[in-house]
């Protein structure tokens, strides 16, 4: 079945320092990708996505790109803000057609901590 | 993208009993999912909720335990039967009507003891 596998946690950086989360999947096909975010106390919100191959995704500074040879959607962010903390989790979809139609498969989540 | 109002937010509950949560969503929707977040871990996809009929489950989660109401479009339940402490979680719901844009309710985090 699909799977998302992402780096291990936790991350802590400075403020401004760059940001770099990995994520990688297995899927049949061409699954969309996701990068959803969760605030302490919040529930999930997406970050941003995309639905093809080099394709990117993009918002509030974030960007992934999406990598169909290396099978990778990293997050990237120049420069990170206290503001940023947060549980960040990389998440497919698998395609009309598919089993898998429709479900989000998650990562593990990265927990990421911005300090001053 | 739609609104879900889930409830409750929370809740401690006694080993042995059952808790019904609820979803809502202020819109007609194609498809509904229950997620579980247990402490720490990721999200794990616990059932598709069918409008009308039996809910479709994930491998390691069976009716008897997670039995699921899908009545109409904006509404379902998910109820935990016959709690244990390692059923201690985040539920929550979510919807899409395109399969691009999922939403997310805010969770129920149960505590059994």
């Amino acid at each position: 079945g699909d799977s998302v596998t992402q780096m291990e946690g936790p991350v802590t950086l400075s403020e401004e320092a760059f940001l770099t989360i990995n994520c990688t999947y297995t899927a049949t096909g061409y699954p969309s990708l996701f990068w959803y975010v969760q605030y302490p106390g919040e529930g999930l919100q997406l970050l941003l996505k995309a639905t093809k191959a080099d394709d990117k995704g993009s918002n509030k500074g974030f960007e992934a790109t999406y990598r169909k040879e290396t099978t990778s959607f990293h997050l990237e962010k120049g420069s990170v803000q206290v503001s940023d903390s947060a549980v960040y989790f990389c998440a497919s979809r698998g395609n009309a057609g598919g089993t898998s139609y429709g479900k989000l498969t998650f990562g593990q989540g990265t927990i990421l901590t911005v300090h001053p | 993208s739609a609104v879900i109002s889930q409830k409750p937010s929370r809740d401690i509950c006694q080993r042995g009993t059952s808790l019904t949560i609820q979803c809502q969503v202020d819109s007609q929707v194609t498809m509904m999912f229950w997620y579980r977040q247990q402490p720490g871990q990721s999200l794990t996809l616990i059932a598709t909720a069918n409008q009308g009929s039996e809910a479709t489950y994930e491998s390691g989660f069976v009716i008897d335990k997670f039995p699921i109401s899908r009545p109409n479009l904006t509404f379902s339940t998910l109820t935990v039967s016959n709690m244990s402490p390692e059923d201690s979680s985040i539920y929550l719901c979510s919807v899409t009507e395109t399969g691009e844009v999922y939403t997310f309710g805010s969770g129920t985090r149960l505590t059994v003891v």
